[in-house]
């Protein structure tokens, strides 16, 4: 199963938005609405942020939003801000034998 | 308190075996899905095998299939990943990352352990 294809890196001013996008195939992203987002920051322990496409977890800021068209997932964060640098991932649920995959990764720098 | 609190990693060599433990607190255990994620140093996350909420699905991703074991003990509140036949690429921190619950349908990992590190290495 190949990874989902995330850009390796996005940069964005404070204030600014910028989009992560999370392309995959019909038997993964665009198959079912179980996409989920995480935030990684250095020596730290990956959060979810989004789950379901477009759901927030309960603490998790509304800056943080998700959408999908097709075959493609993004992630969208609003307003900016120095402590969203961090490294972001998605994953998706897939059929076949396995069960799952993650993105590669896209590492977001705050100017 | 969710609280999951992996085990069991350390140093071997290739062709050996390693047994990761994961203990889980502040949750019914027996009532959510299980899942193993792996993370090489300096790489990105890796999901690497599933077990439903009462072992009855099970799955692994191609990277491990045939050399890795999950399984769990609901008695005991844990997940445990048996890995054989460890190769230089298996070097990675290893986390515990709770699935969904029995009855909802999803694919997320909402609470993470902090991970344990496991080097293969002669």
């Amino acid at each position: 199963q190949s990874a989902l294809t995330q850009p390796a890196s996005v940069s964005g001013s404070p204030g600014q938005s910028i989009t992560i996008s999370c392309t995959g195939t019909s038997s993964d992203v665009g198959g079912y609405d179980y996409v989920s987002w995480y935030q990684q920051h250095p020596g730290k322990v990956p959060k979810l942020i989004i789950y379901d496409v477009s759901n927030r977890p309960s603490g998790v800021s509304n800056r943080f939003s998700g959408s999908k068209s097709g075959n493609t997932a993004s992630l969208t964060i609003s307003g900016l801000q120095a402590e969203d640098e961090a490294d972001y991932y998605c994953s998706a649920h897939t059929s076949g034998t396995t069960l799952g995959v993650f993105g590669g990764g896209t590492k977001l720098t705050v100017l | 308190e969710v609280q999951l609190v992996e085990s069991g990693g350390g140093v071997i060599q290739p062709g050996g075996s390693l047994r990761l433990s994961c203990t889980a607190s502040g949750f019914t255990f027996s009532t959510y899905g299980m899942n193993w994620v792996r993370q090489a140093p300096g790489k990105g996350l890796e999901w690497i095998s599933y077990i439903s909420s009462n072992s009855g699905g099970i799955f692994y991703a191609d990277s491990v299939k045939g050399r890795f074991t999950i399984s769990r003990d609901n008695a005991k509140n844990s997940l445990f990943l048996h890995m054989n036949s460890l190769r230089d690429e298996d070097t990675a921190v290893y986390y515990c990352a709770r699935g969904v619950h029995m009855f909802i349908s999803g694919w997320y990992f909402d609470y993470w352990g902090r991970g344990t590190l496991v080097t293969v290495s002669s």
